[in-house]
């Protein structure tokens, strides 16, 4: 089946820096990838939606740049928490699916301000 | 744009018992509905999925019923077991694809052994 992996798992960083998040598509080709935010005991929120070659398309309330988000490949998909702060922290999952076929997501990224 | 609203948000069941969760959905044009499984710290796994053309689809224990009309489905587990403890999620889909969901807050579902 489809596979989706994601990197880091884990990560901790000090308030004001910034974090990078990849997300790749194994065996097969994602013209479109999905970021997903989760607090403790919630529900996954969509974030953005990662478009190959153009921009993203962010949802409302979402800072653009503050959640960077580069899809420079059609396996890759990178997102950049900038300038980050103890509330930023949160459990961010990306997700994509061949054509017709169910999402799949990344392992999840745990990110830790401190 | 959807809305996804999941009952109840907690769930507790013996072992071997049966379970439900029901989900409701506010866009009629929404035509694909997913439920998702997460343990712990885990990603989502996809369990089972429906499309607006069946009202019923089953899987060993699992299935999941789809009432069109009254815009809303469930999710059955059936002889449950301790290791189908987990949190819950359904979703749904307007674009007729998996691609762009909105998921449901989620239900807690704890197996007594």
């Amino acid at each position: 089946g489809a596979v989706v992996s994601q990197h880091p798992s884990r990560v901790i960083c000090k308030s004001g820096t910034s974090v990078k998040i990849e997300c790749r598509s194994l065996d097969f080709q994602a013209t479109t990838m999905f970021w997903y935010r989760q607090f403790p005991k919630q529900s996954l929120m969509l974030m953005a939606t990662s478009n190959e070659g153009s921009k993203a398309t962010y949802e409302q309330g979402v800072e653009k740049d503050k959640f960077l988000i580069n899809h420079a490949s059609l396996t890759l998909s990178t997102l950049t928490v900038t300038s980050a702060h103890p509330e930023d922290s949160s459990f961010y999952i990306c997700s994509a699916s061949p054509p017709n076929s169910p999402l799949h997501f990344g392992n999840g990224t745990r990110l830790t301000v401190t | 744009g959807e809305n996804v609203e999941q009952h109840p948000s907690t769930l507790s069941v013996q072992e071997g018992d049966s379970a439900v969760i029901k989900c409701t959905y506010s866009d009629s044009a929404s035509n694909y509905f997913p439920w998702y499984k997460q343990e712990l710290g885990k990603r989502p796994q996809l369990i089972i999925d429906i499309r607006s053309n069946v009202g019923e689809k089953k899987d060993q224990r699992i299935a999941v019923t789809l009432n069109k009309t009254a815009k809303h489905f469930s999710l059955h587990i059936t002889e449950t077991q301790p290791e189908d403890s987990a949190v819950y999620f359904c979703a749904a889909s307007i674009s007729g694809s998996a691609r762009q969901l909105t998921f449901g807050s989620g239900t807690q579902l704890t197996v007594l052994p």
